[in-house]
């Protein structure tokens, strides 16, 4: 199974300000068919599923904010959100979906300094 | 608007089974992949396996924790998702999510229905 890791388990932004989780891989998701990472973010907030955010590393889910932004390769990936709002105080999970079983990452917390 | 719609949990004991239904709505359900992913409380989020499509075979695979314990099937006549759950254990307690499945990535979220397995 891919194992994945996330850092750091939590972090506090002020607003307006960028933030960046990072996200490694046990082994490449990088499918060399159609050269595309197969690595997802998620947002979760209390109460509520988790919500796509960016999948194949980059592509931004249709109706997601242009501050979200993923970027990475193989291995490792980061998901940046370029000027914290109050609405993104939640968990963010990564997840592989190059093969199954697809795995998550444990989550990091952002919370407002 | 997409909809998924979970119904089905509730308290079982250690052992016991339960099933789990997911209702889908406002896409192609015929045409969609679907998954269940599952949050036991305060832990992160857990793939539990998926259904491909009839023309696929409706395939399916499953995670190693509830290989040969749970069953997914899908009737695209009634739009529904099913998630047969047996042998169950105190460690299957979560939030059992319904998701559609895009090339493994998960793009619209039920609300979830919450499974307890406690004696």
């Amino acid at each position: 199974d891919i194992v994945m890791t996330q850092s750091p388990d939590s972090l506090a932004v002020s607003l307006g300000e960028r933030a960046t989780i990072n996200c490694k891989s046990s082994q490449s998701v990088l499918y060399s068919s159609n050269n595309k990472n197969n690595l997802a973010w998620y947002q979760q907030k209390p109460g509520q599923p988790p919500k796509l955010l960016i999948y194949w590393a980059s592509t931004r889910e249709s109706g997601v904010p242009d501050r979200f932004s993923g970027s990475g390769s193989g291995t490792d990936f980061a998901l940046t959100i370029s000027s914290l709002q109050a609405e993104d105080v939640a968990v963010y999970y990564c997840q592989q979906h190059y093969g199954s079983p697809f795995t998550f990452g444990p989550g990091t917390k952002v919370d407002i300094k | 608007e997409v909809q998924l719609v979970e119904s089905g949990g509730g308290l079982v004991k250690p052992g016991g089974s339960l099933r789990l239904s997911c209702a889908a709505s406002g896409f192609t359900f015929s045409s969609a992949w679907m998954s269940w992913v599952r949050r036991a409380p305060g832990k992160g989020l857990e793939w539990v396996g998926r259904i491909s499509t009839k023309s696929d075979h409706a395939t399916t695979h499953y995670a190693a924790p509830v290989k040969g314990r749970f069953t997914i099937s899908r009737d695209d006549s009634e739009n529904t998702l099913n998630l047969e759950m047996n042998s169950l254990k105190t460690e299957d307690t979560a939030v059992y999510y319904c998701v559609t499945d895009y090339w493994g990535s998960f793009n619209h979220w039920g609300q979830g229905t919450l499974v307890t397995v406690s004696s």
